[in-house]
């Protein structure tokens, strides 16, 4: 089946510094790529939508200036936090839905997810 | 907001079928079941979906109730590694996937 892969896996950076997550599809192109944050024993919360050539659309209270999303290819997307401080520590994960599958068999793919710790 | 409701959280035996509910009275007729689950610190996993027949791949199986507003996973011999958390989630088309807060279910020796 299809993959996403995310890199890194986990990362540990100190207060004020930017960190950068990649995520690619490996064996598909993604035009449209989602970004997810998850903290401890809560569900996925849904972060922005990523397309390929053009601005990401954030969801309601996610800061487009702290969290920066670049598309430039159909398979990465990369996910930068800026400026991060100890309240972004979380799990980051993406998803890419291979459009082969047709416009109602629209399975996302997920990473296996980023463990960010801001020290 | 997710529109579906799930228990938090359920207990099954090894070996035998877990079978895990899904509310979701407010669905429209275009929007699909989807499940998906969440082993401890990975990525979720896609399981199965369907729009109103019932379903079935070599995870699972999907039972859509008549009216479409709830649904059951069926994981007919459970075994520890099917410890998640599972997720059902309605969506239309390729919309973006909202999360609920899930069912973590418990496979027990």
């Amino acid at each position: 089946g299809a993959v996403v892969s995310q890199h890194p896996s986990r990362v540990i950076c100190k207060s004020g510094t930017s960190v950068k997550i990649e995520c690619r599809s490996l064996d598909f192109q993604a035009t449209t790529m989602f970004w997810y944050r998850q903290f401890p024993k809560q569900s996925l919360m849904l972060m922005a939508t990523s397309n390929e050539g053009s601005k990401a659309t954030y969801e309601q209270g996610v800061e487009k200036d702290k969290f920066l999303i670049n598309h430039a290819s159909l398979t990465l997307s990369t996910l930068t936090v800026t400026s991060a401080h100890p309240e972004d520590s979380s799990f980051y994960i993406c998803s890419a839905r291979d459009p082969a599958g047709g416009p109602n068999t629209g399975e996302l793919f997920f990473g296996e997810g980023s463990r960010l710790t801001v020290l | 907001d997710a529109k579906t409701t799930q228990p938090p959280s359920m207990d099954c035996a090894e070996g035998r079928a877990a079978n895990l509910p899904c509310n979701h009275s407010t669905i429209s007729g275009n929007e699909y079941v989807y499940w998906y689950r969440q082993i401890h610190s990975q990525g979720p996993q896609y399981i199965i979906h369907g729009l109103k027949n019932n379903e079935t791949n070599e995870m699972a199986s999907l039972i859509i109730t008549e009216d479409r507003k709830s649904s059951t996973l069926i994981l007919p011999h459970a075994t520890l590694r099917d410890t998640a958390v599972y997720y059902c989630i309605v969506r239309w088309g390729t919309d973006k996937l909202i999360f609920g807060t899930g069912t973590r279910l418990q496979v027990f020796p």
